[in-house]
């Protein structure tokens, strides 16, 4: 069965220290996505990507970068993590007509 | 300006009983999409339910129903004979243009309490 998964499901880091979190789907899904979740905001978008090559900024995207160099993943990065970026961090990919899928997310702490 | 609204941070509902979860939306673009997705415990968003905004009739699925009012701008979710569990976050969300570019903008989210 197609799936998306994300990698590591937990991540405790420094402050300052580059991290990546890993997003890989098998649904073929020309759109990805990074969304970060916190307590009274829902979901808010933080990079997408519409396929291969291809990023945009989000809503939040300051301190973030991705990269598309095949279609199954969208590696988010964190260039020098921030206690303010200590949130839950969600994938997700669609096809160009069909409705996002989630990853489990990942919990990431930034001490 | 807030573009999806939950007014709703916290709802409980009886078992059996149906629930109405509020969403209103904002946005000028005439072609757009209305979501619903369900967050229990364990952490993981569910699709529950799609609107598009060209769509006649109110979206169905199951249990799920999506009381469309757009000339209200509003977009509430019914469950019908509530379960325990449903007890979880729910979050309603927005695509705006063609559905060929579909990044989406949440509300807060309605968490949902079930009671026996």
């Amino acid at each position: 069965d197609a799936e998306i998964t994300q990698s590591p499901r937990h991540k405790i880091t420094e402050t300052g220290r580059q991290v990546t979190l890993a997003c890989h789907q098998t649904w073929n899904h020309n759109n990805m996505f990074w969304y970060r979740q916190d307590l009274g905001h829902g979901l808010r978008l933080i990079h997408y990507s519409y396929g291969v090559q291809d990023t945009n900024k989000g809503e939040v995207s300051d301190g973030y970068s991705v990269s598309r160099s095949n279609t199954e993943d969208l590696p988010l990065t964190l260039e020098s993590a921030a206690s303010s970026q200590t949130s839950v961090y969600f994938c997700a990919s669609s096809s160009l007509t069909s409705e996002q899928y989630f990853g489990p997310g990942t919990r990431l702490t930034v001490t | 300006a807030q573009k999806i609204t939950q007014t709703q941070p916290g709802m409980f509902v009886q078992e059996k009983e149906a629930v109405t979860l509020d969403c209103t939306y904002d946005t000028s673009d005439p072609s757009y999409g209305l979501f619903w997705y369900k967050q229990p415990s364990s952490g993981e968003m569910i699709f529950l339910i799609y609107q598009g905004s060209y769509d006649q009739q109110n979206a169905t699925e199951g249990r799920y129903s999506l009381n469309f009012q757009k000339a209200r701008k509003s977009a509430n979710l019914v469950i019908s004979a509530s379960q325990l569990g449903d007890s979880a976050m729910y979050f309603c969300a927005m695509r705006e243009g063609p559905g060929g570019y579909n990044k989406l903008i949440f509300g807060a989210g309605t968490r949902l309490a079930v009671h026996p």
